[in-house]
């Protein structure tokens, strides 16, 4: 079983439209939790973490689900700029600084 | 502010021929991580390093793979003899020791190995 897992998509929806992402990891002991963007062809970008209490960024909506061990991503209001993909990024357990990325899953935003 | 530098960004090279990466971290950041991404396998980290000391090196994949960090602004990634299945993209990337959740890519070799 793969450490971090994702749907790798493709997602295709109309600009406008509200889409969500799930991730599931396998260590229980994670600890930190992350979205990534990567555009094509470009390097990963930090989206935003993910906190136990759930987190928002203006249109981003992240939420953590400890005891299922799954990781959720909304986006509202999709624009055409948020045509990417999606890493879900799990820290493991203290004492290391690895960060363990999943497959990834991509977006098209369509007009 | 310069991000992490990668070099070159394309490489193209015949099986059997030694290549090398290189990467300048951000200034000021005491950890540094090369991953490898493929379509089948995703990002891998292949080895990380902590004020210059390998930390982690589990991802490396084989004996053919090195990698140093001489000092706090440089790092390379050595391929001998390289093989066409290490074709891939490979990234640097950097962060602070005490903020590892937030790491900044460098922009990535392309590595073609025919």
């Amino acid at each position: 079983r793969k450490e971090v897992e994702q749907d790798p998509g493709p997602f295709n929806v109309p600009e406008g439209a509200t889409v969500a992402f799930n991730c599931t990891y396998s260590n229980s002991a994670s600890q930190s939790f992350f979205w990534y963007r990567q555009d094509c062809r470009k390097e990963p970008k930090l989206l935003m973490s993910v906190y136990s209490s759930g987190n928002e960024d203006g249109r981003f909506t992240a939420q953590l689900n400890r005891a299922s061990q799954y990781i959720s991503l909304l986006i509202r209001d999709s624009k055409l700029s948020d045509s990417a993909t999606y890493l879900c990024v799990v820290k493991v357990p203290q004492g290391a600084q690895k960060l363990v990325f999943g497959q990834g899953t991509r977006l098209t935003i369509n007009p | 502010d310069a991000g992490v530098i990668q070099s070159p960004r394309h490489e193209v090279t015949e099986m059997g021929q030694e290549v090398t990466l290189r990467c300048k971290p951000i200034s000021g950041h005491n950890s540094l991580f090369w991953y490898r991404q493929t379509m089948m396998r995703g990002l891998e980290l292949l080895i990380y390093f902590n004020n210059n000391v390998p930390i982690d090196d589990s991802g490396m994949p084989e004996d053919r793979f090195s990698a140093k960090m001489p000092n706090a602004s440089f790092s390379t990634l050595k391929i001998q003899p390289s093989e066409p299945r290490d074709s891939a993209v490979y990234f640097c990337a950097s962060s602070l020791w005490d903020s590892p959740d937030t790491q900044y890519f460098g922009p990535g070799t392309r590595l073609t190995v025919l």
